[in-house]
């Protein structure tokens, strides 16, 4: 089985400022690892997903992501944010032979003008 | 690009009640999923479906919940007798792959129950 930490609910940012949003996993077998993001009353949107191979992947919207086994993390980064980052973002674990996605309680991500 | 689409978006029924949530997954995909979640809290897996029958399912997924495809594009989730704390958004969400594969979920964009 896998749990999914998100360590930070709220993250304030000043808009073109960097940001990390971090998530930590732990996982007894081989996990796939994701980012969804959540806009203000909409769905979940995919943002990047680690499979397998090189451990840094980039998704929608300049973010991009490192998988760091040894740490058991799957850090999201953006280099410069923009307002209309402002959203939920869902760090979520999946292993070999599970039908199950299990999710972080999310990071809620606030860009200031 | 392709989109589940998840109906209503919204709605409120008294305790009791029973509620059916209806969903369209990806025409090509073959593994369905409910999920839920509560106001303020984790998204939570509810059950999947492959071939016709529940595949996996959560704790959550008792008695008062079923799932069904009724025709070649519906999954849909019954809430047999609604209690206040069934209230929250629902997602459904549809893969191509499922267990054996890497498998990656397109969700819905949810919807809301209420329960008075």
């Amino acid at each position: 089985a896998q749990s999914v930490t998100q360590l930070d609910s709220q993250v304030p940012v000043f808009e073109e400022a960097p940001v990390e949003l971090r998530c930590n996993y732990s996982s007894s077998v081989s996990v796939y690892l994701f980012w969804y993001v959540q806009y203000p009353n909409q769905g979940l949107q995919l943002l990047l997903k680690y499979l397998s191979g090189s451990t840094l992947v980039k998704g929608i919207n300049g973010f991009e992501a490192e998988f760091n086994k040894s740490q058991t993390s799957f850090h999201l980064r953006k280099p410069s944010v923009h307002i209309s980052d402002t959203a939920e973002y869902f760090c979520a674990a999946s292993g070999a032979g599970s039908y199950q996605l299990t999710f972080g309680k999310g990071t809620k991500l606030s860009v200031i003008p | 690009e392709p989109e589940v689409t998840q109906t209503p978006s919204h709605q409120v029924t008294q305790m009791g009640q029973e509620v059916i949530l209806r969903c369209v997954p990806i025409s090509n995909h073959l593994y369905f999923y409910w999920y839920r979640q509560i106001l303020g809290q984790k998204v939570e897996f509810l059950v999947s479906f492959y071939n016709n029958e529940i595949s996996e399912k959560s704790e959550i997924f008792d008695d008062q919940f079923s799932v069904e495809r009724p025709d070649g594009s519906n999954f849909t989730l019954k809430i047999r007798s609604t209690k206040l704390e069934d209230s929250a958004m629902y997602f459904c969400a549809s893969s191509s792959t499922g267990p054996s594969g890497a498998n990656v979920l397109t969700f819905g964009a949810g919807s809301r129950l209420t329960v008075l």
